[in-house]
């Protein structure tokens, strides 16, 4: 148990819906990460938050969005969805938001767009 | 642009067997860190190690072991005497170390299994 949690754990909605996933990174850490696998992208960088902050962004949709609360728990907003949004997004945490920071990851979410 | 290869797609050995799971990158910054990641059946990410680019010195943890080749951009995970436990798919990844901000890039992954 990486202490990262994440909610829910599965995800069934249709195409055009939104949906937000939630995680609550490890006790402590200032930093939070999200990213996504898929069978054809493997897994790849959206964003990181760091103390509310975002700090850096990577192949993330206009159609997706996120955030980080004060309480350091950060959500992944998906919108107007696609069949080809159909992964597991994972988020991590780590101390700081340094690179050389190891990141644990959640459980992830498994979201399915029918 | 940075980019980690996992040229072994699967692999497949008997319990006992050692095994080397192989990574190569590209990167163009001096300072970058490598890293090893553990995805078993359950589906969760294990963080297993990390490696900064200044240090080459081969690391040894129980029946795991890195070795780290700055000359070949590669940085090879060996398991020693596999277990059916170590069955999972092993990622290597990669973070730039001079910029702010963090993500890892990721290769394709590697699936091992091990059969009793």
């Amino acid at each position: 148990d990486s202490g990262v949690t994440q909610t829910p754990k599965h995800l069934i909605t249709a195409t055009g819906q939104r949906v937000t996933l939630r995680c609550s990174p490890r006790s402590g850490d200032l930093s939070v990460y999200w990213y996504q696998q898929s069978l054809d992208q493997g897994l790849q960088f959206l964003i990181q938050y760091y103390n509310g902050e975002e700090r850096a962004k990577g192949n993330i949709l206009e159609r997706f969005s996120a955030q980080q609360f004060p309480d350091l728990h950060s959500e992944l907003n998906l919108s107007s969805l696609e069949l080809g949004d159909s992964a597991l997004y994972f988020c991590a945490s780590s101390a700081q938001g340094n690179t050389y920071n190891e990141q644990f990851f959640g459980p992830g979410t498994r979201l399915t767009v029918l | 642009a940075q980019k980690v290869t996992q040229a072994q797609t699967e692999i497949s050995v008997v319990e006992k067997e050692d095994v080397t799971l192989d990574c190569v990158y590209e990167t163009r910054d001096t300072t970058y860190y490598l890293f090893w990641y553990k995805q078993p059946p359950s589906g969760e990410l294990v963080f297993l190690i990390r490696r900064n680019s200044f240090d080459e010195q081969n690391e040894i943890s129980g029946r795991y072991s890195w070795n780290f080749q700055k000359s070949t951009s590669s940085f090879n995970f060996t398991i020693t005497a596999s277990q059916v436990v170590d069955s999972a798919v092993y990622f290597c990844a990669l973070t730039p170390g001079e910029t702010s901000g963090s993500r890892l890039t990721f290769g394709e992954g590697t699936q091992l299994t091990v059969n009793p």
